[in-house]
């Protein structure tokens, strides 16, 4: 157990819907990252926050967005969603510091029909 | 940009031999991570070993070490002993000043009896 926490853990919903997912670091860190896995794109980085601000952008879609709380845990918001948004989404939590090692939370698989 | 090139999109090995897994990376930054993650089929990123840029030996973590050769820029994980249970996706991942994390593709691993 990694310490990290994301809900829920399995999502089927429509085409054009709108979805959010959460995530809770471990305790003591700052720094939050959320990522995509899927089998053609692999795991790509969306966006990292950290202590409540956005740090660094990735591939994240327009219609994606997301959000760090005051008690640090973060949302990942997922509208007009399409096929193709079918993925296992994970949230990564770290201290903060660069280089530092990521803990992965255990996934959201969404399925998007 | 920074990018992760793993080659061997799959691996077999005998339980108890060692196995090498290349990973190799490209990046500007002077200063950087590297980082070995496993993914079994429950689907869950569980990190394994980390190495910076500047650390000038190998790091090891029981079973896991990686050979870490600078000019090269190749970060292997070589797994001794292989157990049954190593049997995984295995990515290699690095972080530089941008605080974008770069995963490769990975490398499944198959451990035969």
């Amino acid at each position: 157990d990694s310490g990290v926490t994301q809900t829920p853990k399995h999502l089927i919903t429509a085409t054009g819907q709108r979805v959010t997912l959460r995530c809770s670091p471990r305790s003591g860190d700052l720094s939050v990252y959320w990522y995509q896995q899927s089998l053609d794109q692999g795991l790509q980085f969306l966006i990292q926050y950290y202590n409540g601000e956005e740090r660094a952008k990735g591939n994240i879609l327009e219609r994606f967005s997301a959000q760090q709380f005051p008690d640090l845990h973060s949302e990942l918001n997922l509208s007009s969603l399409e096929l193709g948004d079918s993925a296992l989404y994970f949230c990564a939590s770290s201290v903060g510091r660069i280089q530092e090692t990521q803990y992965f939370g255990p996934g959201t698989r969404l399925l998007v029909l | 940009a920074q990018k992760i090139t793993q080659t061997q999109p799959g691996m077999f090995v005998q339980e108890k031999e060692a196995v090498t897994l290349d990973c190799t990376y490209d990046t500007s930054d002077q200063s950087y991570g590297l980082f070995w993650y496993k993914q079994p089929s429950s689907g869950e990123m569980i990190f394994l070993i980390y190495q910076g840029s500047y650390d000038e030996q190998n790091a090891t973590e029981g079973r896991y070490s990686l050979n870490f050769q600078k000019a090269r820029k190749s970060a292997n994980l070589v797994i001794s002993a292989s157990q049954l249970g190593d049997s995984a996706m295995y990515f290699c991942a690095q972080m530089g000043g941008s605080y974008i994390p770069t995963f490769g593709r990975g490398t499944s691993l198959i451990v035969h009896p």
